[in-house]
């Protein structure tokens, strides 16, 4: 268990809707990381929140946006959901913003369009 | 910008044999290295990092692997496999001046077989 929780597990909806993913960083991280891993595009960087504040963006859609609260905990935004965007998002926390601070990976939460 | 290629897409091995995979990247920037695994429906679990130093790098589960700047390399290896290694592993870099995210390789499925 790497203190990292995502809810939920499992999503299903239909092509677009929009949907809201939710993690909650280890105690004490204040870095929130966001990935896509998908059959076609593999694991890839969506977008990194430090303490409340957008960080760095990686390859994230238009359609999606993220946020960081002050308790830290974070929320992931898919609209206009597409066949394309079924994938599976991990959120991973770090107690700093350095690039040799390890991450630690939530179990993930699978999303299906359909 | 850096990228990671992973050679094998899967490799089957039997128990108790010896492993290597292939992990190359590419980056006009220092990075720093990691080998993360993922057992199948969890999320990732850091294996090994290089951050400096030893080139030779030992992590969990009896996973070693050695950094070949010359080569750009960063093979994970393991001399005696359990069929409880049967996972995906995945190379990542982050750059050391400033990206914190990770980016990854595509994967390499290892299939451990009795």
């Amino acid at each position: 268990d790497s203190g990292v929780t995502q809810t939920p597990k499992h999503l299903i909806t239909a092509t677009g809707q929009r949907v809201t993913l939710r993690c909650s960083p280890r105690s004490g991280d204040l870095s929130v990381y966001w990935y896509q891993q998908s059959l076609d595009q593999g694991l890839q960087f969506l977008i990194q929140y430090y303490n409340g504040e957008e960080r760095a963006k990686g390859n994230i859609l238009e359609r999606f946006s993220a946020q960081q609260f002050p308790d830290l905990h974070s929320e992931l935004n898919l609209s206009s959901l597409e066949l394309g965007d079924s994938a599976l998002y991990f959120c991973a926390s770090s107690g700093r913003t350095g690039p040799m601070d390890e991450q630690y990976f939530g179990p993930g939460t699978r999303l299906t369009v359909t | 910008a850096q990228s990671v290629t992973q050679l094998d897409s899967q490799v089957p091995v039997f128990e108790e044999a010896p492993v290597e995979l292939r992990c190359n990247y590419s980056s006009s920037v220092s990075v720093y290295l990691f080998w993360y695994v993922q057992y199948p429906n969890q999320g990732l679990q850091l294996l090994l990092k290089y951050l400096s130093g030893s080139t030779l790098v030992k992590g969990i589960n009896g996973f070693e692997a050695e950094f070949n700047k010359s080569q750009t390399s960063f093979h994970l290896r393991k001399p005696s496999v359990h069929i409880s290694d049967t996972a995906e592993y995945f190379c990542a870099v982050s750059d050391r001046a400033g990206r914190r995210a990770l980016t990854f390789g595509s994967g390499t499925r290892l299939q451990v077989q009795p």
